[in-house]
């Protein structure tokens, strides 16, 4: 498996439960990107790990949400309490270094009933 | 006004046609551009990817960076039924490791 590896495929909830995805990254690179696809919409960054560096999360809408990177290898990323205008795709990628184009899983799609 | 800005369709030619499409932004310190394409279901692919001002051919792929106008395109020839997807444009500072940024994306249908 040399790609970027995204688990659940597919996660149905219902509002106001939490909710946890796993992003396994290209092995040896160095970074990590959580972005967001909305249907129809672009995607939207959420949050950044770079080596050992403090992640960017700027792009984190709500305090509901948040993502940690373990052994600078596999993320997961948070939501709690879900609300229905949370459902999207959500994309994992990678890079071997700075300046690199970035490497995408398949994502999961969440859907918050 | 968003950084960067894709028409986003839906764009249908038919099979064998020249498609082009094309992105504008506003961050004159983006260096890198990119362009990926999207099937149904899937992750985004690099199809492209440009340091700086130019053109880069690949196969029936030509990308296009125009700095002085903030504009970039993606023509492809020869257009085949299998490149029936979504196609983003992306681009970054990358250095510093700088976040990348997307534009909506164009739904390119091609007719057999």
């Amino acid at each position: 498996g040399a790609g970027v590896s995204q688990s659940p495929s597919n996660k149905v909830t219902e509002k106001g439960k939490d909710v946890e995805l796993r992003c396994d990254p290209i092995s040896g690179h160095t970074a990590l990107y959580w972005y967001r696809q909305s249907l129809g919409q672009g995607l939207e960054f959420l949050i950044y790990f770079q080596g050992n560096s403090a992640p960017d999360k700027s792009g984190l809408p709500s305090d509901r949400f948040s993502a940690e990177r373990t052994g600078g290898s596999v993320s997961t990323l948070t939501i709690q309490r879900t609300q229905q205008e949370d459902s999207a795709v959500y994309l994992c990628a990678s890079i071997d270094r700075v300046g690199s184009p970035l490497h995408f899983g398949n994502g999961t799609r969440l859907t918050v009933t | 006004q968003k950084e960067v800005e894709q028409d986003p369709g839906p764009l249908s030619v038919p099979e064998g046609a020249i498609v082009s499409l094309n992105c504008t932004y506003s961050n004159s310190a983006f260096q890198y551009f990119m362009w990926y394409r999207q099937y149904s279901r899937k992750g985004p692919e690099l199809l492209m990817y440009t340091y700086s001002s130019g053109n880069k051919e690949d196969g029936r792929f030509t990308a296009q960076v125009d700095k002085s106008s903030k504009y970039i395109s993606l023509f492809i020839r020869d257009s085949q039924p299998s490149d029936s997807a979504t196609y983003l444009c992306a681009m970054s500072e990358g250095t510093g490791g700088f976040k990348t940024i997307f534009g909506a994306g164009t739904r390119l249908f091609v007719k057999a």
